[in-house]
C-alpha cells in the first residue's frame, strides 16, 4: 500500500539554525500539507499546496517558512531560523484530490527539537 | 478551534463495539464530517468520512443523524491495536481539498 514518508525522522537543532524537513508524498497525489503537533498539544495545520503554490496557510505559518515542491517526488518545509518554540513533531500529509479522494494520508512524523 | 465536541476519554472491552459520539451542532451544509485517528504520535490515520449518509468501510462505520448536528463513528469488534485518540472533525472542501482542524479527539482505551 503507497504511504507517505518522511525524513529525517529526528532533527536537532540549535536556535536560530534552518532546517528542512522532507516527505515524500503518494505517487499519484496532487494536495500536500504540513501539520505541526507541540508535544502534548493538538495537531495544527500549517499550510496547503496544490499546483506549485500555497493553497491555504495558518497564521503559525509566518515569514519564517517555507515550502517547496523542488522536484516531482519531494516536498520540503524550511524553517530559516529556528526558535524554541517551533520544537515539535512536523508530519506530512497528501491527498488525491476530486479523481483519488479527499482524504489525507499522513506520514510518520519528524520530530524537531530546537536547543 | 474546532467546530466539535467529544468525550474526552471513553472505554471498550476487546471484542465488543466501539460506539464514539461526537457533536457538530453548528455544521454547515457543505461541510464534511472526518474521522482519523492517532496511535501514540503516530501520524494522524484517515478512517472514514462523510456527507449526510451513513458510510462503511473495512475500518468503520458512520453515523451521521438527519439533522447532521452530531454523528458516530462505529467499530464494529474493537481489538487492542484500536487503542488511539480519535478525532472528529468538519471540513469544507475548497476545490478538491479540505484543511483539518484537530481538536483533542477522544481517548480510547480497549482493554483485555
Amino acid at each position: 500500500e503507497p504511504e507517505v514518508t518522511q525524513t529525517p525522522s529526528h532533527q536537532v537543532t540549535q536556535m536560530g539554525q534552518e532546517v528542512i524537513l522532507r516527505c515524500v508524498p503518494i505517487s499519484n497525489h496532487l494536495y500536500f500539507y504540513w501539520y505541526r503537533q507541540i508535544l502534548g498539544q493538538k495537531v495544527e495545520f500549517l499550510v496547503s499546496f496544490y499546483n506549485n503554490e500555497i493553497s491555504e496557510k495558518s497564521e503559525i505559518f509566518d515569514d519564517q517558512f517555507s515550502v517547496e515542491r523542488p522536484d516531482g517526488s519531494n516536498f520540503t518545509l524550511k524553517i530559516r531560523s529556528t526558535k524554541l518554540e517551533d520544537s515539535a513533531m512536523y508530519f506530512c500529509a497528501s491527498s488525491g484530490g476530486r479523481l483519488r479522494g479527499y482524504e489525507q494520508y499522513f506520514g510518520p512524523g519528524t520530530r524537531l527539537t530546537v536547543t | 478551534d474546532a467546530k466539535t465536541t467529544q468525550p474526552p476519554s471513553m472505554d471498550c472491552a476487546e471484542g465488543r463495539a466501539a460506539n464514539l459520539p461526537c457533536n457538530h451542532s453548528t455544521i454547515s451544509g457543505n461541510e464534511y464530517v472526518y474521522w482519523y485517528r492517532q496511535i501514540h504520535s503516530q501520524g494522524p490515520q484517515y478512517i472514514i468520512h462523510g456527507l449526510k449518509n451513513n458510510e462503511t468501510n473495512e475500518m468503520a462505520s458512520l453515523i451521521i443523524t438527519e439533522d447532521r448536528k452530531s454523528s458516530t463513528l462505529i467499530l464494529p469488534h474493537a481489538t487492542l491495536r484500536d487503542t488511539a485518540v480519535y478525532y472528529c472533525i468538519v471540513s469544507v472542501l475548497n476545490s478538491g481539498y479540505s484543511t483539518l482542524t484537530f481538536g483533542k479527539g477522544t481517548m480510547l482505551l480497549v482493554s483485555p
